[in-house]
């Protein structure tokens, strides 16, 4: 089974508007962490956001945060505000406690703002 | 500071060659990562070292190999290239493996080597 699924290949959004990119995982180790990164067209992999499977409150920062649902295994990633910068490929990974340094990704959701 | 650095950032090479990437993290990061991205696979993990040691490694043949120095730089060598190695060879690097604490795992990137074999 897939540790990472990413089911939306592309998305568009409005300018100023919000858009949410679908994230689930399968894991049985109860301690991992979920993360978020941006790779834009030049290729460089940035780090988004981090929520940790203990953490109570969803995780937030600046115009990103990530919606959080253990029960469904979920953890969705929701940008305010779109912006024309944040057109880019979007991945969502997770590291199990049990799997060293490993990550995880998934195939990733390519998302367009339009102006 | 300083992010991490990969070199080559392009380069061309033919089947049976061989070929060797640098990568060097963040001042203070003693674990270094690396993943093969392609098109239809996606990103996909490679191995990753700290202190000098192999932790872990993926699912990849034994042509795919790595090191690492004590001053944390990476280097990874694919030998008796193949096209099926063409794809974005991206680095990343992090404090330490330490669950415990959050920060200490988020894997900062290079911006990659890309390699094409003709």
């Amino acid at each position: 089974a897939q540790k990472i699924t990413q089911t939306q290949p592309g998305m568009f959004v409005q300018e100023k508007e919000a858009v949410t990119l679908d994230c689930t995982y399968d894991t049985s180790d109860p301690s991992y962490g979920l993360f978020w990164y941006k790779q834009p067209s030049s290729g460089e992999m940035i780090f988004l956001i981090y929520q940790g499977s203990y953490d109570q409150q969803n995780a937030t920062e600046g115009r990103y945060s990530l919606n959080f649902q253990k029960a469904r295994k979920s953890a969705n990633l929701v940008i305010s505000a779109s912006q024309l910068g944040d057109s880019a490929m979007y991945f969502c990974a997770m590291r199990e406690l049990g799997g060293g340094n490993q990550f995880y990704f998934g195939t990733g959701t390519s998302l367009t703002v339009i102006p | 500071k300083a992010g991490v650095t990969q070199t080559p950032r392009y380069l061309i090479k033919t089947r049976g060659q061989q070929v060797t990437l640098s990568c060097s993290p963040i001042s203070g990061h003693r674990s270094v990562s690396w993943y093969q991205q392609t098109p239809g696979q996606g990103l996909q993990f490679l191995f990753e070292y700290f202190s000098e040691t192999q932790r872990n490694k993926g699912n990849f043949p034994g042509r795919f190999s790595g090191r690492q120095f004590s001053n944390s730089r990476s280097e990874m060598n694919v030998s008796t290239l193949e096209l099926g190695d063409s794809a974005l060879y991206l680095c990343a690097s992090s404090l330490a493996g330490d669950f415990v604490l959050p920060g200490a795992n988020v894997l900062t990137f290079g911006a990659g080597s890309r390699l094409t074999v003709l």
